[in-house]
């Protein structure tokens, strides 16, 4: 298995641009997790989805921010407007089960940069 | 919030030394696991410990988990200079998922 997959590993993008980041999970895993990564604030959980079904989104920083999982080998999460906080690494993550006992894979990230 | 601190935020030791990373965690938690991350990669799971474990090894890994004082420890044996990376503590969170982190250890194993 390739892993998690996230794309594009790099985005450079204009305040107020729409950004969509895009991510395939580990076959067979049915829970899917969207992180972001800062130096001030760590790793925070935005959205899980189990079996494709959002469950909590309380991490997601407002409205401006989205997330759907369309079909179990595929995951988006969108930023509409875009500003330049946002700028954070975002990680795809897939777990065989939600309680994580089977551990997270994580995909290599997606560095976003908003000038 | 976060769940788990990990102590010390940063640790520089001599390739061939051990190296002990600690982490505390405020509720009750069923599971506690490891991670590594190498600089401008992803996380890397290396290993969990149920609550009704003490110690728990893994190659050069050793944990430890004291659910009395909410505390778990990584030691790293013989430490190599690929061992360079940030190490995290993670907890599930009450509802048994969303998987926490802490600020983790940046860990230099110099050669």
């Amino acid at each position: 298995d390739a892993g998690v997959i996230q794309s594009p590993r790099h985005e450079v993008t204009e305040m107020g641009q729409e950004v969509t980041l895009r991510c395939k999970p580990i076959s067979g895993h049915n829970s899917l997790f969207w992180y972001r990564q800062t130096m001030m604030r760590g790793l925070e959980l935005l959205i899980y989805f189990n079996n494709n079904v959002p469950i909590d989104d309380s991490g997601m920083p407002e409205d401006r921010f989205s997330a759907k999982m369309p079909n179990a080998s595929f995951s988006t999460l969108k930023i509409q407007p875009s500003e330049p906080r946002d700028s954070a690494v975002y990680f795809c993550a897939s777990s065989l089960e939600a309680g994580g006992v089977y551990g997270y894979t994580f995909g290599s990230g997606t560095r976003l940069t908003v000038v | 919030s976060q769940q788990g601190e990990e102590d010390p935020q940063a640790l520089s030791i001599q390739e061939g030394e051990n190296a002990t990373m600690n982490c505390s965690y405020k509720t009750s938690i069923n599971n506690l696991q490891w991670y590594r991350q190498n600089s401008g990669r992803g996380l890397v799971h290396l290993i969990l410990i149920r609550s009704n474990e003490r110690e728990k090894h893994s190659g050069r890994l050793r944990v430890t988990l004291d659910t009395s004082k909410k505390s778990s420890s990584l030691l790293i044996t013989a430490s190599r200079a690929a061992d360079t990376a940030s190490y995290f503590c993670a907890t599930p969170g009450g509802s048994n998922y969303k998987l926490t982190f802490g600020k983790g250890t940046l860990l230099t194993v110099n050669p």
